[in-house]
């Protein structure tokens, strides 16, 4: 049973244009969704996290959008850029246990 | 000044053979982890350990076994490598409050 589901696989965004990557996940009592970056030959890193207590969380051309209710949350890279170019993974955890990661999305920007 | 480092980064051995890989912390974070990243990508939690209690994920076989001497340091040792072992292996550390988990630069290890 995968805990939590990502889509696309994988993503070719126009340099400029907004990379969108959804997360779903099963576990109502998730309460903190972090995405991460990951370059190759590299190790995950932070790059914005929310909790179920705000719907949006915007730090400089990346956004988490949540939805509690439908159990939904969603990645915004605005104004992709080609040094976007990279691995992303959706989290999800509840209090002190381990981040379930989502599959995975490739995203490719073209310049 | 890596935050979460690990030995080695590569790690080519055979089938049989038993090796470890180290992973050290200087965040002061009170939870450490191991994570298999296999060809798909897929990250996976193996263990979590802080100085309280051990979690093992149930799927992972018995011949996989951290070790922490302290509560910087969470290494983890594989007996009798299978050529399935075949991965690469991230350790990762977090306090317990914030949940923000840290990663190190991973170890590619390679069973032949």
């Amino acid at each position: 049973q995968q805990q939590v589901k990502q889509s696309p696989q994988s993503l070719i965004v126009q340099k400029g244009g907004i990379s969108i990557i959804n997360c779903a996940y099963e576990n109502t009592a998730f309460d903190y969704f972090p995405w991460y970056q990951q370059f190759p030959g590299k190790g995950p890193a932070l790059l914005i996290a929310i909790r179920p207590d705000v719907s949006e969380k915007k730090e400089g051309r990346f956004t988490i959008s949540f939805n509690k209710s439908a159990k939904q949350f969603s990645l915004h890279i605005m104004d992709s850029q080609p040094g976007d170019s990279a691995t992303y993974f959706c989290a999800a955890s509840k209090a002190g246990t381990a981040l379930i990661f989502g599959k995975g999305t490739t995203l490719s920007v073209s310049s | 000044d890596t935050a979460v480092s690990q030995t080695p980064k590569y790690l080519v051995t055979q089938m049989g053979n038993d090796k470890s890989i180290k992973c050290e912390q200087n965040l002061g974070h009170d939870t450490m982890y191991w994570y298999k990243q296999d060809s798909k990508k897929f990250l996976k939690i193996m263990f979590s350990y802080n100085n309280k209690e051990l979690i093992i994920n149930e799927t992972v076989p018995n011949r996989f076994s951290p070790k922490s001497p302290d509560k910087a340091h969470l290494n983890l040792h594989i007996n009798s490598l299978e050529l399935g072992d075949s991965a690469v292996y991230f350790c990762a550390s977090s306090q317990i409050e914030t949940a923000e988990a840290f990663f190190g630069q991973g170890t590619r290890l390679t069973v032949v």
